[in-house]
């Protein structure tokens, strides 16, 4: 069974730094690209970042860009998320999701961790 | 990149059909086959329902179908039950600035 799990949520100060991560089984993590996406509270899904299988391709969507860096470890078969010069407006929901190689929709999601940004 | 244009909420009875659309422009929907939809239910994580078009995954109910005509996507939940009854988001794969993705501005789905 595939699952995602999301952990490093909570509570950080304007200008602050949190480390996210999803920690992946169920399938051969190193085969997939891996993505992460964002929904702030009572809010639309925003894709935040994403990164190829081998690490070769990243991209990051322009509200995040320069402050945030995603990374995996295939040994351990867990995505990160680092995230640094936080602001108010990147409190959400941040969720893990999957998506094969070579389509273009993603395909498990794990559950989400909050990440609030406030002093 | 500016999300994709859904209506705030659709409504209708059990049996009945609805159909949710998703605007965007030529550089997402309209510019390559790459639309899908996602269901939410409060509280959890969405779920793919409809990829490239109008592609269901294993295990999605037949009643679910998706379509494209231009730069607007459409999903169509028909014999709508109580289950259905959940926010619905649709995404395209889009290369304006770097290859990304760009959700829906996400539709509410009740059941009467």
């Amino acid at each position: 069974e595939v699952q995602l799990v999301e952990s490093g949520g909570g509570l950080v100060k304007p200008g602050g730094s949190l480390r996210l991560s999803c920690a992946a089984s169920g399938f051969t993590f190193s085969s997939y690209s891996m993505n992460w996406v964002r929904q702030a509270p009572g809010k639309g899904l925003e894709w935040v970042s994403s990164i190829s299988s081998s690490s070769s391709y990243i991209y990051y969507a322009d509200s995040v860009k320069g402050r945030f860096t995603i990374s995996r470890d295939n040994a351990k078969n867990s995505l990160y998320l680092q995230m640094n010069s936080l602001r108010a407006e990147d409190t959400a929901v941040y969720y893990c999701a999957r998506r094969q190689q070579l389509v273009y929709y993603f395909d498990y999601w794990g559950q989400g961790t909050l990440v609030t940004v406030s002093s | 990149q500016s999300a994709l244009t859904q209506p705030a909420s659709v409504s209708g009875s059990p049996g009945q059909s609805i159909t949710i659309s998703c605007t965007g422009t030529s550089s997402d929907v309209g510019g390559y086959n790459y639309v899908s939809w996602y269901q939410q239910h409060p509280g959890k994580a969405p779920k793919l329902m409809i990829y490239d078009v109008s592609n269901r995954p294993s295990g999605v109910s037949n009643r679910f179908s998706g379509s494209k005509s231009g730069n607007t996507a459409s999903l169509t939940i028909s014999g709508l039950q109580a289950e259905d009854e959940a926010d619905y988001y649709c995404s395209s794969y889009t290369s304006s600035s770097t290859p990304s993705y760009v959700f829906g501005t996400g539709t509410k789905v009740t059941v009467l």
